[in-house]
C-alpha cells in the first residue's frame, strides 16, 4: 500500500534559519514519483518539485533543495534562510505510474511558521 | 488564461440542499480529478476521470456524483448536504504522456471551493 508520513506537524522558525521538511514515503513499485507542494494562506496549492523514481539526483533551486534517499524512503525538503513569505503548509505527495488517473496520496502537512 | 478554474470560489448553504461544482480545464490534459480537504488539512482523492471514463472513485456517499461533460470540465454535484460536508475541493486536471519510459502525473490544481454547510 501506498502511504507518505510527514511527522512534523508544526514548525516554527525564525527569519533567516534553516529548516528542513521531513517526508517518509512507502510504495512496492520500483517506478513512481514524488512531490512537493506548498499551500500558502490563501489556500491555493502550488507545485513546487516532481521527482522520478529512477532519478536520485538532489535538485537545489534558490533557497530550495530536496535531499531524495531511496535507500531510506525519504524526500525531505530544505529550506535555506527562511522568509516570512515561506509560512505556509507544505505536503509531500507519491504517486504511482500505473495508469491513467492515477491519484496523489499526501501525507498530512506541516505547517511553516516563519516569524520575522 | 487560468489553467484549471473552479467555481464558486465559495459555497455557503444549507443542510440538506443540492449544490454543483464546477471545474475546467484548458491546459489539454485528458485526466481530471476531485480532491477533498478536510478542516485538518488533509487532502484526499475522491475521482478521478480519463477521457470521461470514471477511473477512481474512493469510498466517498454516492450523495457525491461526478459528471464529465468532455475532457475539459469535471463537475461535482452533492445531493442531500450534510454537516461534514464542509470542505475545500480541488480540481485538478493532468497529462498521461504515452511515450517509451514512465508515464508523468504532475497535476495542476484549481484554486479551490470552500464549501460551508450550516
Amino acid at each position: 500500500a501506498q502511504k507518505v508520513t510527514q511527522a512534523q506537524t508544526e514548525i516554527s522558525v525564525v527569519e533567516k534559519e534553516d529548516v528542513t521538511l521531513d517526508c517518509v514515503y512507502e510504495t512496492r513499485d520500483t517506478t513512481y514519483y514524488l512531490f512537493w507542494y506548498k499551500q500558502p494562506p490563501s489556500g491555493e496549492l502550488v507545485f513546487l518539485i516532481r521527482r522520478n523514481s529512477f532519478d536520485e539526483q538532489n535538485e537545489i533551486s534558490g533557497r530550495y533543495s530536496w535531499n531524495f534517499q531511496k535507500s531510506t524512503s525519504s524526500f525531505n525538503f530544505t529550506i535555506t534562510a527562511s522568509q516570512v513569505v515561506d509560512s505556509a503548509v507544505y505536503f509531500c505527495a507519491l504517486s504511482e505510474a500505473l495508469q491513467a488517473g492515477t491519484a496523489l496520496i499526501f501525507g498530512k502537512g506541516t505547517t511553516l511558521s516563519v516569524s520575522s | 488564461d487560468t489553467a484549471v478554474s473552479q467555481t464558486p470560489k465559495y459555497l455557503v448553504t444549507q443542510m440538506g440542499n443540492d449544490k454543483s461544482i464546477k471545474c475546467e480545464q484548458n491546459l489539454g490534459h485528458d485526466t481530471m480529478y476531485w480532491y477533498k480537504q478536510d478542516s485538518k488539512k488533509f487532502l484526499k482523492i475522491m475521482f478521478s476521470y480519463n477521457n470521461k471514463e470514471l477511473i477512481i472513485n474512493e469510498t466517498v456517499p454516492n450523495r457525491f456524483s461526478p459528471k464529465s461533460p468532455d475532457k475539459a470540465h469535471l463537475n461535482l454535484h452533492i445531493n442531500s448536504l450534510e454537516l461534514g460536508d464542509s470542505a475545500v475541493y480541488f480540481c485538478a486536471s493532468s497529462q498521461v504522456f504515452k511515450r517509451e519510459g514512465p508515464r508523468l502525473n504532475e497535476q495542476f490544481f484549481g484554486p479551490g471551493t470552500r464549501l460551508t454547510v450550516l
